[in-house]
């Protein structure tokens, strides 16, 4: 049973361009979560997300962000226009019941 | 979700039994008590997590005070591979809600 899915494990956009960052949730899991993690910095909830329904976004910037998790395929976190402040590594996490467990991240560089 | 307070940071040497405090007054009787550790550069890791009684498994136990309003991480052992910043996190029971992280102790192994 592969753990959860993340990628790309690196990315590095340009200011003003588009970041999308995946997450394969494990197998049998129908709860997805996003996490920021800003350098040196905790985590910080973003979305929770079950399939094709936005649960909880309180986390999440009013502008250019974006999340799904489709019926088929992996959830998504989109991001617009990224900026320097971007910058962050990314986590995703999947539960289905009391344990939820932690993809390895994807960490976006905004130049 | 309740609040949880940790030391921000402790220190053990290695091969040594090490006790993570964690304080949770306002702990209501559906929450569990999770613990998370992240090494560095790299996703949160699931270590354990209980409700009443004590728990062993193969990483930890975790030790809980009968009115629930403590607990311990204990690591039996520790190695240079233990050093992370450990998080203890409430969350209710069905694990529905995702896990609100706070600042954690930094766990800082000597050789």
């Amino acid at each position: 049973n592969a753990g959860v899915m993340q990628n790309p494990r690196h990315l590095v956009r340009r200011r003003g361009q588009e970041a999308r960052l995946r997450c394969s949730p494990m197998k049998g899991h129908s709860h997805v979560y996003w996490y920021r993690q800003l350098p040196e910095e905790g985590l910080k909830f973003m979305v929770y997300l079950q399939k094709e329904n936005i649960i909880d976004e309180s986390g999440m910037p009013k502008e250019r962000f974006s999340a799904e998790f489709p019926k088929e395929g992996p959830s998504i976190l989109r991001i617009q226009q990224v900026v320097r402040g971007d910058s962050a590594a990314y986590f995703c996490a999947s539960s289905q019941g009391e344990l939820a467990f932690f993809g390895q991240g994807t960490r976006l560089t905004v130049v | 979700d309740a609040k949880t307070t940790q030391p921000n940071s402790m220190e053990s040497n290695e091969e040594e039994p090490v006790h993570l405090p964690c304080n949770h007054s306002t702990i209501s009787g559906t929450d569990y008590i999770h613990w998370y550790r992240q090494l560095p550069s790299q996703g949160p890791e699931y270590v354990i997590h209980g409700l009443t009684s004590n728990v062993n498994n193969r990483m930890a136990s975790l030790a809980i005070a009968e009115d629930r309003k403590s607990s311990t991480l204990i690591l039996h052992r520790a190695t240079l591979r233990d050093a992370a910043v450990y998080y203890c996190i409430l969350r209710k029971g069905g694990g529905a809600d995702g896990l609100t992280f706070g600042k954690g102790t930094h766990l800082i192994i000597q050789p």
